[in-house]
């Protein structure tokens, strides 16, 4: 059980597009469809982006899109513009007769 | 609009137990489409999830937390609550309370800070 792979960092211009990595093994992420990403700005409350690997809830905007592939899991920023300047997370849920839900270690994204 | 509010002391000595509550308010917390968890942050590090439960009572845990940690719902009350024993300094973080649909927390809480110390 332990936290799932991101890189502690990732950048990009406004306008560009940016892509976070969320990795994990068989147990999580390659075994379900139920990868999550969170927005978190300082001092605020977590934010969820994306739900079901690539479904965003009501209001978020489009450019925010979610993959997967196999054990690794990826978020996509598109457009970026500066207030997408933030740590985001990934989760997924893991195992089976104990299910639980896994994070990663969170990127900070930085928009330059 | 759904509302979710933790409430308990900010203050908890080595050893003791950590107990909050989180107050629904513009929902039901009887929905069996949803879950209900706990989720918390050190000052300054990433999210870890510690359980959740269903409005039936069932209930799932982060494997390294399972011996300390208790959830329970109250649906009379729209409450639902966390015991976490034997606390230490590394407990120390702000806990938040969610509820979770798909694996997600989907709707946070506003957090509260839980210190760890004598």
């Amino acid at each position: 059980q332990s936290a799932l792979t991101q890189p502690p960092s990732a950048s990009g211009s406004p306008g560009q597009s940016v892509t976070i990595s969320c990795t994990g093994s068989s147990s999580d992420v390659g075994s379900n469809n139920y990868v999550s990403w969170y927005q978190q700005h300082p001092g605020k409350v977590p934010k969820l982006m994306i739900y079901e690997v690539s479904k965003r809830p009501s209001g978020v905007p489009d450019r925010f899109s979610g993959s997967k592939s196999g054990n690794t899991a990826s978020l996509t920023v598109s457009g970026l513009q500066a207030e997408d300047e933030a740590d985001y997370y990934c989760s997924s849920h893991a195992g089976s007769s104990n299910a639980y839900v896994i994070f990663g270690g969170g990127t900070k994204l930085t928009v330059l | 609009q759904l509302q979710l509010q933790e409430s308990g002391p900010g203050l908890v000595k080595p050893s003791e137990t950590l107990s909050l509550t989180c107050t629904v308010s513009g929902g039901s917390i009887s929905s069996s489409n949803y879950y209900w968890g706990w989720i918390r942050q050190p000052p300054g590090k990433g999210l870890e999830w510690i359980g959740s439960i269903s409005y039936s009572g069932s209930t799932f845990y982060k494997p390294s937390l399972k011996s300390r940690v208790t959830i329970s719902i109250d649906r009379s009350k729209n409450q639902f609550s966390l015991k976490l024993s034997s606390v230490t300094a590394a407990d120390t973080a702000v806990y938040y309370c969610a509820r979770e649909y798909s694996s997600s927390p989907y709707e946070w809480g506003q957090g509260t800070l839980v210190t760890v110390a004598s």
